[in-house]
């Protein structure tokens, strides 16, 4: 079954405010990458990270895995209406021959 | 153009047709995948392939089938077996390892009516 939990499923948001999802595995991961989904479309990848307490930015996207590597955290300062989307974990196991497992995604909307 | 492509984007079939759906790479990659996606589950696997000839279970198989038996191709069909057929189909494609991103095609819409 899946075991990569992410919260919370929905977040709506005003502009410019800011925006975190939060995803948690049941063990410890290789990696985690993050993923974008816009409405109608395919899942778009963000970043991978595969060591402990890693810390990226992307502009304003700043990605966490923690130290244990088995949580992840993305977090968007200062949200615009082009940052609409569902945001996905998905993590790889080790020893599990590359088998990559998604979150449930987080949709994020941004009122004007 | 290099990429990852399924076919057809919209898919319609009667209940108890199996249906086969396309999913085709360019790209050299070893690794292919299939997830199956509904409102609010997030992507789930049905399978996947790390290499030709070769492919396993995932954690929604039951119902679907898989062969692999050209490095470019990975076709899934559904079967009449699967009881609730009607999703968005995506298929995704990696290098393989452990660390590597997935690239994912535009998606098959299947409505079984």
């Amino acid at each position: 079954g899946q075991q990569v939990m992410q919260i919370p499923q929905y977040q709506h948001v005003q502009e410019g405010e800011d925006f975190t999802t939060y995803c948690n595995s049941s063990t410890t991961l290789s990696n985690i990458q993050w993923y974008k989904q816009r409405p109608g479309g395919h899942p778009v990848f963000l970043i991978q990270l595969v060591k402990s307490g890693e810390v990226k930015k992307q502009k304003r996207l700043t990605f966490q895995f923690g130290e244990a590597k088995k949580n992840s955290s993305l977090h968007i300062t200062a949200t615009q209406t082009t940052d609409v989307g569902t945001y996905f974990c998905a993590g790889t196991m080790y020893n599990q021959g590359g088998k990559l497992i998604f979150g449930q995604g987080t949709e994020l909307s941004v009122k004007p | 153009d290099g990429g990852i492509t399924q076919s057809p984007k919209y898919l319609f079939r009667k209940e108890g047709q199996n249906v086969t759906l396309s999913c085709e790479q360019n790209l050299n990659h070893d690794a292919m995948y299939w997830y199956r996606q509904d409102p609010g589950q997030g992507l789930r696997l049905i399978y996947y392939s790390q290499i030709v000839n070769d492919f396993q279970k995932g954690d929604i198989a039951e119902g679907y089938s898989v062969s692999r038996e050209k490095k470019e191709s990975f076709p899934l069909t559904v079967t009449s077996a699967q009881k609730n057929p009607t999703a968005f189909y995506l298929c995704a494609s990696s290098m393989g390892g452990d660390d590597t991103e997935a690239f994912f095609g535009q998606g098959t819409r299947l409505t079984v009516v």
